[in-house]
């Protein structure tokens, strides 16, 4: 199928780090993207990783890539309050010249 | 410069009103796609238009009708639209068919 799945929510306390999930399921995809969408606004490309790589780093920013299992994960280290949005992973079909996203994750920061 | 504009920002209309919403990138991207997006919900593809023709529609009712007058601009009609077609319409572009997309700010649809 084409299912891109995360979990539905996060909550963390401002100054940990936050871990988002995500499994998707065409081992044939290129890239495999983060976006990021703050309420009432467009969708912020975070940050992407090829398939040939395991992890990429940018600032706060983690990605880690587990082709065999088909997992990748966004991690932010020292999450501030305005990290608090919903969070989608997208992976792009080849085949199907797609972007197909998961569910979204909703980010939570309390002070 | 990763900028795509989208205007309105904001449209309320009625069944019978005919509007369009309009979307431009000087990225000198190729390909330019419409989503639409519930609350909460991921952006759904509707069209991908890639060197100014229209390569994939999403089986989008005909109330929708896209246009791509050049390569920098992207235009989506709307006619006779139902409430439930009231959403956030996200507009992207990629420098190519495959390429990373960038996305506007969207317009946001009211259909009363």
């Amino acid at each position: 199928g084409e299912d891109v799945e995360q979990s539905l929510f996060l909550s963390v306390r401002e100054g940990d780090s936050s871990v988002i999930n995500c499994t998707y399921t065409d081992s044939s995809s290129t890239y495999l993207y983060w976006y990021k969408q703050e309420p009432g606004a467009g969708l912020q490309l975070l940050t992407y990783i090829f398939s040939n790589m395991d992890m990429k780093q940018d600032q706060r920013l983690t990605v880690l890539l587990n082709k065999k299992d088909k997992h990748l994960s966004l991690r932010i280290a020292d999450t501030q309050t305005g990290d608090s949005a919903i969070y989608f992973c997208a992976e792009f079909h080849n085949q199907g010249g797609k972007l197909i996203f998961g569910q979204g994750t909703e980010l939570s920061v309390k002070p | 410069d990763t900028e795509v504009t989208q205007t309105p920002k904001h449209l309320v209309m009625g069944m019978t009103n005919k509007k369009s919403l309009k979307c431009e990138q000087h990225m000198g991207h190729r390909a330019m796609y419409w989503y639409k997006q519930k609350a909460k919900k991921p952006p759904e593809l509707m069209f991908v238009y890639s060197y100014e023709k229209l390569s994939i529609n999403e089986s989008v009712p005909s109330r929708f009708s896209p246009e791509c007058p050049n390569s920098s601009l992207l235009n989506l009609h709307l006619h006779a639209l139902q409430p439930e077609d009231s959403a956030l319409y996200l507009c992207a572009s990629s420098q190519d068919s495959v390429g990373t997309q960038y996305f506007g700010p969207g317009t946001r649809l009211l259909v009363l």
